[in-house]
């Protein structure tokens, strides 16, 4: 494997369900985010997380909840969602503060 | 607040034609620039990015992109767009934060390239 990669890439989920989405960054780098992309709007930074560290939380409901258990391994635990949480999860990866992030290909969530 | 636009919701433009996608940005300082490009079911792909030094800056796919303070725009081009330019592209401004950087995005520009 290469680069960024997420799993499940479609997922499909009940309101009183959990589940998780999991991102993997092949590239050595020190830092990792979750972004939501909901159509007409504008990618959300939900989560940054350096060094295994949560440096940034964008005022995401609870019923999200991140876990990043080493440099290159990161989670996004989902409970109790509502229909609007539906939307594609980027997650991506960086080496250091001024490096471009590189993105991996998403997870299509859909909430019933 | 730190703000990034892209005012062109939809381009469409012919096979062949030239390109040219707007931005502009809104920092209290000249932030790091991006441009990514997204096809369908697919992650976002770094085309290009400006930190300093040069405004026009050479990306991949034969894109380029010229840094203007005065307007504050980073404007997205290619002299001869190709059929499999068809994607969305967006536009985004870097701030550091913490021990990573945040990315503010801009709504993006859906690209159509008629054959």
């Amino acid at each position: 494997e290469t680069g960024v990669t997420q799993t499940p890439r479609h997922l499909v989920m009940g309101m009183t369900n959990k589940k998780s989405l999991k991102c993997e960054q092949h590239l050595g780098h020190n830092a990792m985010y979750w972004y939501k992309q909901s159509a007409k709007k504008p990618l959300e930074l939900m989560f940054v997380y350096s060094l295994e560290e949560r440096v940034e939380n964008n005022s995401v409901p609870s019923r999200f909840s991140p876990e990043c258990p080493n440099s290159s391994h990161l989670f996004l635990h989902l409970h109790t969602l509502q229909p609007e949480d539906s939307a594609l999860y980027l997650c991506a990866s960086s080496q250091g503060r001024r490096d471009e992030q590189f993105f991996g290909p998403g997870t299509r969530l859909t909430v019933l | 607040a730190q703000s990034v636009t892209q005012p062109d919701i939809h381009i469409t433009v012919s096979e062949g034609a030239s390109l040219e996608l707007r931005c502009n940005y809104s920092y209290g300082a000249t932030p790091y620039l991006f441009w990514y490009v997204q096809s369908p079911g697919q992650g976002l792909q770094l085309l290009l990015k400006y930190f300093s030094g040069d405004t026009l800056v050479q990306g991949i796919k034969g894109f380029e992109a010229e840094f203007k303070r005065s307007q504050s725009s980073f404007n997205l081009r290619k002299p001869s767009v190709h059929w499999s330019d068809a994607a969305e592209y967006f536009c985004a401004g870097q701030i550091l934060t913490g021990g990573g950087n945040k990315l503010t995005f801009g709504t993006g520009t859906q690209l159509k390239v008629e054959l």
